[in-house]
């Protein structure tokens, strides 16, 4: 079955200490990125990444870092997360050429 | 990046055809219209995407009329499973796009 797939879907943390949320895609998209969501807002993009070992920058990057060494695999990682990072995050992949995004079900993070 | 406009909210009732309009009114030659669809705690999932006239899926129809800058998703007789965010988007295939915040669309029995 085609998917995307995160991990955790939950996580309580705290200030300071360092985590890291993974995504997978089994569609061979060249494409992968990272929103976040917040009540009342659409999906704002943190990172995104054309291909192996290509990735760049979204709307709000800040605190977040990404890699992109295989084509499967774009993990998020927050050195040191923050409160304001409390959110909703959702990783999705697609074609390059081709609109069409496919998510994952949603990491919920709570930084205390 | 093309901006969009639509409600914020709409209600309707179960078996009701349902339109939700989206103004785009900066769009580019090369952009085209997408729609997604949000339930609560879940990623958003395509609905149908078009570039000019009419698009009909078995799920939706999406109109776009000759001069672009405007387009109408209709969801026909809508269940009370159709709750959820629509979001309507507008961009280049190969660019990234911007989320506002959709529309929220209540359907009653």
């Amino acid at each position: 079955e085609a998917q995307v797939t995160q991990n955790p879907r939950y996580l309580i943390t705290v200030t300071g200490k360092k985590l890291t949320v993974t995504c997978s895609q089994n569609m061979n998209h060249e494409y992968m990125s990272w929103y976040r969501q917040d009540p009342g807002l659409g999906l704002r993009q943190i990172y995104y990444s054309m291909n192996v070992e290509v990735t760049d920058k979204g709307d709000v990057p800040e605190g977040y870092k990404v890699s992109r060494k295989e084509k499967r695999n774009f993990p998020l990682i927050l050195e040191s997360p923050s409160p304001n990072q409390t959110s909703l995050y959702f990783c999705a992949s697609r074609m390059t050429g081709v609109e069409t995004q496919y998510f994952g079900p949603g990491t919920r993070l709570l930084v205390l | 990046l093309a901006k969009t406009t639509q409600p914020i909210s709409m209600d309707s009732y179960e078996g009701q055809e349902v339109n939700i309009t989206c103004s785009h009114n900066n769009i580019a030659t090369n952009d085209y219209i997408t729609w997604y669809q949000q339930f609560p705690s879940q990623g958003p999932r395509f609905i149908i995407q078009g570039y000019k006239t009419k698009v009909t899926n078995e799920v939706a129809s999406l109109f776009i009329p000759a001069d672009r800058k405007s387009s109408t998703l209709s969801l026909p007789r809508v269940s009370l499973s159709d709750t959820a965010v629509y979001y309507c988007l507008v961009g280049d295939k190969n660019y990234q796009l911007i989320w506002g915040a959709g529309t929220k669309l209540i359907i009653k029995p």
